[in-house]
């Protein structure tokens, strides 16, 4: 079956640009998480979705990022008057239960490049 | 201190070498992953283990729980093992979030 995918796979902004990056989790996947990916760095967590609720929006750097995800399958990764230091790979990982060890399968990622 | 520490950091070996990636982490866990990363793509899972050791083709994941530890054995290497390899543990809790290491850039050289 399809896995994870987003969309778009590179974006350019100019800073101040709102962006909106999107999501679709393998069909079924009750957990979805963003991931930010500063370059040589490992990913970061930035927040979690069971379903249609986001449960932790912890890493979410500032206001300026927003994440919804309202029909519990699709998720957008929304972020307002960007600044340089938001370019990154942002990665979107989706699970199939909520509780335990379960994997986690990784989109390709969007590259953001903000100048 | 970072809550996952990975040695080394960059790993240059020759076609056919015994590869080893280290990962030492200072939280609870319920599980840990080790991923793999090309240049330019996705993530890829290699192992989850909580325990252990598992095995998969010339990939070879072990686990001491007590010492918080992991290691990432590649036998008889090749170059299209070139990759950064990952390792993130999973917090034990309800959200299950990732916590990642800065990842190890292996270069396998022919």
């Amino acid at each position: 079956g399809a896995g994870v995918s987003q969309s778009p796979r590179y974006k350019v902004a100019k800073r101040g640009q709102d962006v909106a990056l999107r999501c679709d989790p393998i069909s079924g996947h009750v957990s979805l998480f963003w991931y930010q990916q500063a370059l040589g760095q490992g990913p970061e967590f930035l927040t979690y979705f069971q379903n249609e609720a986001q449960l932790d929006k912890s890493g979410l750097p500032s206001d300026r990022f927003f994440a919804e995800r309202p029909e519990g399958s699709v998720s957008t990764l929304k972020i307002q008057r960007t600044q340089q230091e938001d370019s990154a790979v942002y990665l979107c990982a989706s699970s199939l239960y909520l509780a335990g060890p379960y994997e986690q399968y990784f989109g390709p990622g969007t590259r953001l490049t903000v100048t | 201190k970072n809550e996952v520490e990975q040695s080394p950091q960059n790993l240059t070996a020759q076609e056919g070498e015994f590869i080893t990636i280290n990962c030492s982490y200072s939280v609870g866990i319920s599980a840990l992953h080790w991923l793999q990363q090309h240049p330019g793509g996705g993530i890829v899972s290699l192992f989850m283990l909580s325990s252990g050791k598992k095995k998969h083709g010339r990939l070879i994941a072990t686990i001491n729980i007590q010492e918080k530890h992991s290691s990432l054995h590649i036998t008889a290497s090749h170059p299209r093992d070139s990759a950064v390899y990952i390792c993130a543990v999973r917090e034990g809790g309800a959200t299950n979030k990732l916590i990642f290491g800065t990842g190890t850039l292996l270069a396998v050289q022919p």
